[in-house]
This record gives structure tokens, C-alpha cells and sequence, in this order.
């Protein structure tokens, strides 16, 4: 199965500060990993797919790149309410599999 | 607008078969390319595709829980059925359905229910 490995596991931040996620598959998923956000007591919410789309509604300042097996996420000018949890999720394989996560805190 | 909703028990014992239900609202499970997706998350951790099911009726398994696992479809009611067998306090999770947009790799889960948090104890 493939394994997808996110660093760092938490990283404090403040804001306006630009914050770089990176996520790393075991092997090549071509482009397929998508990255969720996630609050406290609430589901995840899509803000990226194929590795650099902006979900419909997803602030500009979120990005994404990377293909094969690195990838990446990045906020610019991180906002009060960017304070949360990031997955990134591959879907090259029907598992699906979902990385450890990443807390962004202030 | 779609909406998703969980519903069933809040605690199960060890041993027992779990049942949760997932309603769907702007959204008919019959309609081409519909495809729903139970994902659990343990407290603090990261979530675990579980299952999915599509609009015409194929079914996928998480590898590791597939014995234990049955998908299924109501579609007078329009909602999805998840039955786990055997739970085990390790089972314990907030179990959410969502819709998986898209097809093959190019897949993505958009719409998430509120998701149902179920003890094993």
C-alpha cells in the first residue's frame, strides 16, 4: 500500500507568515494528492486536488505543487482563521491513504 | 445544495456489529457518477478510507478491514449503509461519509458529513 509521510507534524506560525507543508508518497502518485484543512470537532475540507487545483471558494493565498512522489503545500499571508490541521490524501491507489497530518499553530 | 448526515449508535460494546447510516440531500444515489465514501478518524489521528460505494452499485473495501466490512444502499431513502462487524475499542472513531468526486485516480472527497464520533467500550 502506499504510505504518505507529512512534515513537520506541527509547526508554530504567525500571521502574515508564508508556511510550507510537504508531503511524500512511498511511491509515484503521478498527481493525484489532494490536501484537506481541518478544525477542531469538524470534517475535513477540501482545499486542493490533483496536487495544485484550488477547490471552488479556496482563498488564493493556499497553493499546491510537486508530482511523482513530493509534494507540497503553501499558505502565504496566513490568516487567524488558517490556524488548523493539514492532510494530504492520495488517490492513485483505492486506498486512499491520508497522511499523519500537519498542525499549524500560533 | 448537498448535504450528508451520519446517524446511528453513540457507543457499541466490544464484539457487537456496528450500523451507521448515511443520508444524502441534494444528491440521488441513482444519478451517474454518484459515489460515496465512509471514512473514520480515531481522536487525534489521521483519517482511514473504509469503503465506498457507487451509483452503480460497485463497492470498494479498505484492504485490511474487508472481512469485517458491508457496504450497502437505500435507495428508496437515499442513503448509504455501512455495517462493521466485531468492534474492538481500537474501532473507536468519528466516522464521516462523503462524496468522492471523480473517478479511477482523479478522485477527490468534496462534500463531508458532520461525522458520527462512536465509543467502543
Amino acid at each position: 500500500d502506499i504510505q504518505m509521510t507529512q512534515s513537520p507534524s506541527s509547526l508554530s506560525a504567525s500571521v502574515g507568515d508564508r508556511v510550507t507543508i510537504t508531503c511524500r508518497a512511498s511511491q509515484s502518485i503521478r498527481v493525484y494528492l489532494n490536501w484537506y484543512q481541518q478544525k477542531l470537532g469538524t470534517a475535513p475540507k477540501l482545499l486542493i486536488y490533483t496536487a495544485s487545483t484550488l477547490q471552488t471558494g479556496v482563498p488564493a493565498r493556499f497553493s499546491g505543487g510537486g508530482s511523482g512522489t513530493d509534494f507540497t503545500l503553501t499558505i502565504s499571508n496566513l490568516q487567524p482563521e488558517d490556524f488548523a490541521t493539514y492532510y494530504c490524501q492520495q488517490t492513485e491507489s483505492p486506498s486512499g491513504s491520508f497522511g499523519g497530518g500537519t498542525k499549524v499553530e500560533v | 445544495q448537498v448535504t450528508l448526515k451520519e446517524s446511528g449508535p453513540a457507543l457499541v460494546k466490544p464484539t457487537q456489529t456496528l450500523t451507521l447510516t448515511c443520508t444524502l440531500s441534494g444528491l440521488s444515489l441513482t444519478a451517474t457518477g454518484v459515489r460515496v465514501s465512509w471514512i473514520r478518524q480515531p481522536p487525534g489521528k489521521a483519517p482511514e478510507w473504509l469503503a465506498r460505494i457507487d451509483w452503480d452499485g460497485d463497492k470498494f473495501y479498505n484492504a485490511s478491514l474487508k472481512t469485517r466490512l458491508t457496504i450497502s444502499t437505500a435507495t428508496s431513502k437515499n442513503q448509504v449503509v455501512l455495517v462493521m462487524t466485531n468492534m474492538d475499542p481500537e474501532d473507536t472513531a468519528t466516522y464521516y461519509c462523503a462524496r468522492a468526486f471523480g473517478s479511477g485516480s482523479y478522485s477527490y472527497f468534496d462534500y463531508w458529513g458532520q461525522g458520527i464520533l462512536v465509543t467502543v467500550s
